[in-house]
């Protein structure tokens, strides 16, 4: 079955540390990847998206990266966390004709 | 781009009342998502549509396609429901990605 793990549900972490929020899907091949962020009070913000493996796009340029490693595996990633990189993140893929699926989320708080 | 707009913003209602969740978009579409995030943030798929309406226990979507509108449905509504609806749109040809609505936040009262 399809489905999309993502982990930690929860994370805080102290300004300056590095972050790694980790994504893997199952029962697809090759699908598109995102990753969203959504700020206290916003709504979901796309952040990165990939179409495959090594393949990223950025929306918004911040202090945040993400990488694919994997055909379903999606990582984002911060070297140093800054406070205002608090919020909920959200992974999700898709691919046509199968719709799209949402990891449960991370709420980081950095302090 | 694909703007997404919902309403109302907020919403709270009595226990048992029959709830309705509005999202427009501006752009054609080839699916609109609706989606429950509980107070945690924890997100959970309610429906994906591109055309018509779906039932799911005391939840309906409906959407109409020619307007770009979709409505979410709650009825009898508990206060288990009390929850952040947000409306995500996929637009069509070539592109996969997603729009989101900031979200309707959900209050019923017991």
């Amino acid at each position: 079955s399809q489905t999309i793990h993502q982990w930690p549900a929860t994370l805080v972490q102290p300004v300056g540390s590095p972050l790694s929020l980790e994504c893997t899907v199952e029962g697809t091949s090759n699908p598109n990847l995102y990753w969203y962020r959504q700020a206290a009070g916003r709504g979901l913000q796309l952040l990165f998206y990939s179409v495959g493996i090594g393949q990223i796009s950025s929306e918004v340029p911040q202090n945040l990266s993400a990488s694919r490693p994997q055909d379903r595996q999606f990582i984002l990633s911060s070297k140093k966390l800054l406070l205002s990189d608090s919020g909920f993140y959200l992974c999700a893929w898709s691919s046509l004709g199968a719709g799209a699926f949402f990891g449960q989320g991370t709420r980081l708080t950095v302090v | 781009k694909n703007e997404v707009e919902q309403s109302p913003q907020n919403l709270t209602a009595q226990e048992g009342e029959f709830i309705t969740i509005n999202c427009s978009y501006s752009v054609g579409i080839s699916a609109l998502h609706w989606l429950q995030q509980h107070p945690g943030g924890g997100i959970v798929s309610l429906f994906m549509l591109s055309s018509g309406k779906k039932k799911h226990g005391r939840l309906i979507a409906t959407i109409n396609i020619q307007e770009k509108h979709s409505s979410l449905h709650i009825t009898a509504s508990h206060p288990r429901d009390s929850a952040v609806y947000i409306c995500a749109v996929r637009s069509g040809a070539g592109s996969y990605q997603l729009t989101f609505g900031k979200g309707t936040k959900l209050s019923v009262i017991p």
